[in-house]
């Protein structure tokens, strides 16, 4: 069966340090992989996804990257971190145009 | 904008009483999904429609895909505290490969 790992699940940073999460998924080939950011009781803004490595799309303009070394590994980072960086980070796969399986989450809060 | 209007945004209800959520687009999906997501937690798929005027129950949870395949329902038949939570909708198959847009989400308070 599929699984996928996010980590950490907490983080508390200081502004202007790096930052960096990740995300393996097991039990599928070539899926697609999402990086979301979640305020609080609301809905998903898409940060970035990706059809395959090498093959990353950003949908908004901000302070984050995002790289996919492997085909089941997904890395979301940053060089300096800003306070408007805090937030709930969610990690997901689908595969084709199919429903998505999400990681457990990061919260982070930068300080 | 939003491509997905979920409404309404916040519903606070008792125990035993019905209740609708509503997704809404002018876009048309080739599926929808609802899921379902508890504080601190990754949401969880409950279910994908994919054929217009596909009606889905999930126990005393029912879901509708609009006949255009633009809208879609959710309908809770005698709530129960367990079903509080974030409720999702979520569009596959717009122009954008691998994409899925969201809604804003229901916030879902049921009082025992």
């Amino acid at each position: 069966s599929q699984t996928i790992h996010q980590w950490p699940a907490t983080l508390v940073q200081p502004v202007g340090s790096p930052l960096s999460l990740e995300c393996t998924v097991e039990g599928t080939s070539n899926p697609n992989l999402y990086w979301y950011r979640q305020a609080a009781g609301r809905g998903l803004q898409l940060l970035f996804y990706s059809i395959g490595i090498d093959q990353i799309s950003s949908e908004v303009p901000q302070n984050l990257s995002a790289s996919r070394p492997q085909d089941r590994q997904f890395i979301l980072s940053s060089k300096k971190l800003l306070l408007s960086d805090s937030g709930f980070y969610l990690c997901a796969w689908s595969v084709g145009i199919s429903e998505a399986f999400f990681g457990q989450g990061t919260r982070l809060t930068v300080v | 904008t939003q491509l997905l209007e979920q409404s309404p945004q916040f519903l606070s209800i008792q125990e035993g009483e019905n209740l609708t959520v509503y997704c809404n687009s002018s876009s048309v999906f080739s599926s929808l999904q609802w899921y379902r997501q508890e504080p601190g937690e990754g949401p969880v798929l409950l279910v994908t429609v994919v054929t217009g005027g596909e009606v889905k129950k999930l126990k005393r949870l029912t879901f509708q895909f609009g006949d255009a395949r633009k809208d879609s329902s959710l309908h809770i038949t005698a709530a129960q505290p367990g079903d509080t939570g974030l409720y999702l909708c979520a569009g596959a198959g717009g122009s954008t490969l691998g994409r899925l847009y969201f809604g804003r989400g229901t916030q879902l308070t049921v009082w025992p």
